[in-house]
């Protein structure tokens, strides 16, 4: 069965700075998708970013990006010049054809102004 | 354009009564799921509609968990009855489907469990 693991519980970091959140994952597919999911307070979850397996390009959007590592099944999240707003938790999911996600059990992200 | 909404926010209840969970996904949206987080775990799939049928249901836990989704369009879920261990947050998803892929699972707030 694909398992996530998300070894960070809590991470903080300083207004401005970059702060890089791991996520590591267990499959036996060669083709599948990774996801970062951010939940704010509020609740709402919403996509941050995603990887095809496939790709070996790094996913970005803005001041988010990924570190894919297919042969180590690594999948970090770094985000640069932090927002009083990125501060949530944020969870790594995986998924391939057909199945549902399967999630790591999140990093509560602090930002200290 | 509207997103997932779910019904209620919060829902406090006995053990051994009843609650029923709703989802409108958003519209033309033929993938609907459910999933659970219990606190401090991981978010953990429920359920998987595709239109009104029941796409994959390994994830329910047990009989006192049952799923509907009339029409294809809402969905309900039902704990009958409720036990302590059912509480915890409960997320709906919903995704298009478009030349047989499934794209990205949009999520709605969740609702949170508590059984006393």
């Amino acid at each position: 069965a694909q398992t996530v693991t998300q070894s960070q519980p809590e991470m903080s970091v300083q207004e401005a700075e970059t702060v890089t959140l791991s996520c590591t994952y267990d499959t036996s597919e060669s083709d599948y998708y990774l996801f970062w999911y951010k939940q704010p307070p509020s609740r709402q979850m919403i996509l941050v970013i995603r990887q095809e397996a496939y790709k070996q390009q790094n996913a970005t959007e803005n001041r988010f990006s990924v570190n894919f590592q297919k042969a180590a099944k690594s999948f970090s999240l770094k985000i640069s010049d932090s927002q009083l707003g990125d501060a949530a938790m944020y969870f790594c999911a995986y998924r391939s054809a057909g199945t549902p996600l399967v999630f790591g059990k999140g990093t509560r992200l602090s930002v200290i102004a | 354009e509207a997103g997932v909404t779910q019904f209620p926010s919060h829902s406090v209840i006995e053990k051994g009564q009843t609650v029923t969970l709703r989802c409108d996904p958003i519209s033309g949206h033929d993938n609907l799921y459910w999933y659970r987080r219990v606190m401090g775990k991981e978010i953990k799939f429920l359920l998987h509609f595709v239109k009104e049928s029941k796409q994959d249901e390994s994830g329910m836990p047990n009989n006192r968990f049952l799923a509907e989704r009339t029409g294809g369009t809402y969905s309900t879920l039902k704990v009958q009855p409720a036990e302590l261990e059912d509480s915890g947050v409960y997320f709906c998803a919903s995704s298009q489907v478009l030349a047989g892929i499934s794209y990205e699972q949009y999520f709605g707030p969740g609702t949170r469990l508590t059984v006393t």
